[in-house]
């Protein structure tokens, strides 16, 4: 099966600090990442698609200096809150989306199983 | 302007009966429907998921009825059990995003 994981699972930090989020594709290359936030007992909402090697797209009204993208390989996106604040609280949740047959295209997406951050 | 409305919010089912939780959306472009399963503090996961030119789609217990005409699509969960308890999510793609139904979180009474 197509696995993804997240670290660390659960963040406690001060407000101001940063804090880094991995998100991995285990057993597959990802054609494409993406970055949710949930709020309690609400539908995800997506931050940002990034792309391996390009910059992430950003959702509207989502700041992109606070919220830093880096995917730095096929198997590799990293979020990091800048200067966190404890609205910024909330559960982060990455997908990858996996190749189809011979490397094309497949809807296919898969979740990691989530950031639990907490901005003292 | 939410563009995969589900429903209902909350459903409660005995176990061994039949849960249904519908989606329904407007953009036409939309072309992959995958419904997705969450259990608390855990990331979504892919349980069915449906193209719009098959009316229907059957795994185990999970089926998808998909009605082109009415923009409309469905999850049928039979015999359910209470380890289905958790919350569903009707999902939409398009052009590289995508777009998710408000959830419905189901209890199955024992």
């Amino acid at each position: 099966g197509a696995v993804v994981s997240q670290h660390p699972s659960r963040v406690i930090c001060k407000s101001g600090t940063s804090v880094k989020i991995e998100c991995r594709s285990l057993d597959f290359q990802a054609t494409t990442m993406f970055w949710y936030r949930q709020f309690p007992k609400q539908s995800l909402m997506l931050m940002a698609t990034s792309n391996e090697g390009s910059k992430a797209t950003y959702e509207q009204g989502v700041e992109k200096d606070k919220f830093l993208i880096n995917h730095a390989s096929l198997t590799l996106s990293t979020l990091t809150v800048t200067s966190a604040h404890p609205e910024d609280s909330s559960f982060y949740i990455c997908s990858a989306q996996r190749p189809g047959l011979a490397g094309g295209f497949s809807y296919e997406q898969y979740f990691g199983p989530g950031t639990r951050l907490t901005v003292t | 302007q939410q563009q995969v409305k589900q429903s209902p919010q909350s459903l409660i089912v005995q176990k061994g009966g039949i849960s249904i939780i519908n989606c329904a959306y407007e953009n036409t472009a939309f072309d992959y429907f995958p419904w997705y399963q969450q259990f608390p503090g855990k990331g979504p996961a892919l349980l069915i998921a449906i193209r719009p030119d098959v009316s229907e789609k059957k795994e185990g217990r999970f089926t998808i009825s998909f009605n082109k005409s009415a923009k409309q699509f469905s999850l049928h969960i039979m015999d359910s059990q209470p380890g289905d308890s958790a919350t569903y999510f009707c999902a939409a793609y398009n052009f590289n995003k995508f777009y998710f139904g408000s959830g419905t979180k189901l209890n199955v009474k024992p």
